[in-house]
């Protein structure tokens, strides 16, 4: 079995100020982390993922995050806000290992950028 | 390369009405996925594809969903008859392997049923 916390619905930041989204996750399994990203009227888009390599993972546009088995967390952060940061965002997991794999969302972060 | 595409993207219709939903995955995706957001809860998975063969569908609420993938290409979801609780947005997704790769997700068509 598996699921995902986001632990905010709604983050607010002010422009070129940091960004931290918090994701906690369980798992039976190894898991795969990804998130995702949507902005609105478009389909969802990977950011980044974690599959078994570095914990410190690289995405698009600026994005990290931190994979930590101890704290069972995949936070996703960014230095500096941009207007275009705004979206919804997506903490998603699923098993690392076997061949079919099945994912499981998180409820959602909303992300707003106060100029 | 041409991402996953859905039509349409909304689709307004009365309660007991049929409404099918189309998802064109990427070329040469073997993986097809149904998902399902209602009303900004937390998007869940209703079926999968392996090529033309339902993989799992655990997640089909009801029998009044029928999901198919003739030929292994696009895929179509029918609701039928349409209920209140089956507005959402539906996500349709595609991969290459069965593994942890990353699913391309399409736009999603945005379903209201009153």
């Amino acid at each position: 079995a598996q699921s995902v916390t986001q632990l905010d619905s709604h983050v607010s930041v002010s422009e070129g100020t940091p960004v931290l989204l918090r994701c906690n996750y369980s798992s039976s399994y190894s898991p795969s982390l990804f998130w995702y990203v949507q902005h609105p009227n478009k389909g969802l888009q990977l950011l980044l993922k974690y599959t078994s390599a570095a914990t410190l993972v690289k995405g698009i546009n600026g994005f990290e995050a931190e994979f930590k088995k101890s704290e069972t967390s995949f936070h996703l952060t960014k230095p500096s806000a941009h207007m275009s940061d705004a979206a919804e965002y997506f903490c998603v997991v699923t098993p690392r290992s076997g061949g079919y794999q099945k994912v499981t969302f998180g409820t959602g972060t909303k992300l707003q950028v106060i100029p | 390369e041409a991402g996953v595409t859905q039509f349409p993207s909304h689709s307004v219709i009365e309660k007991g009405q049929t409404v099918t939903l189309r998802c064109d995955p990427i070329s040469g995706h073997d993986n097809l996925y149904w998902y399902r957001r209602v009303m900004g809860k937390e998007i869940k998975f209703l079926l999968h594809f392996v090529k033309e063969s339902k993989q799992d569908e655990s997640g089909m609420p009801n029998n009044r969903f029928l999901a198919e993938r003739t030929g292994g290409t696009y895929s179509t979801l029918k609701v039928q008859p349409a209920e209140l609780e089956d507005s959402g947005v539906y996500f349709c997704a595609s991969s290459q392997g069965q593994g942890p790769y990353e699913q391309y997700f399409g736009p999603g068509t945005r379903l209201t049923v009153t």
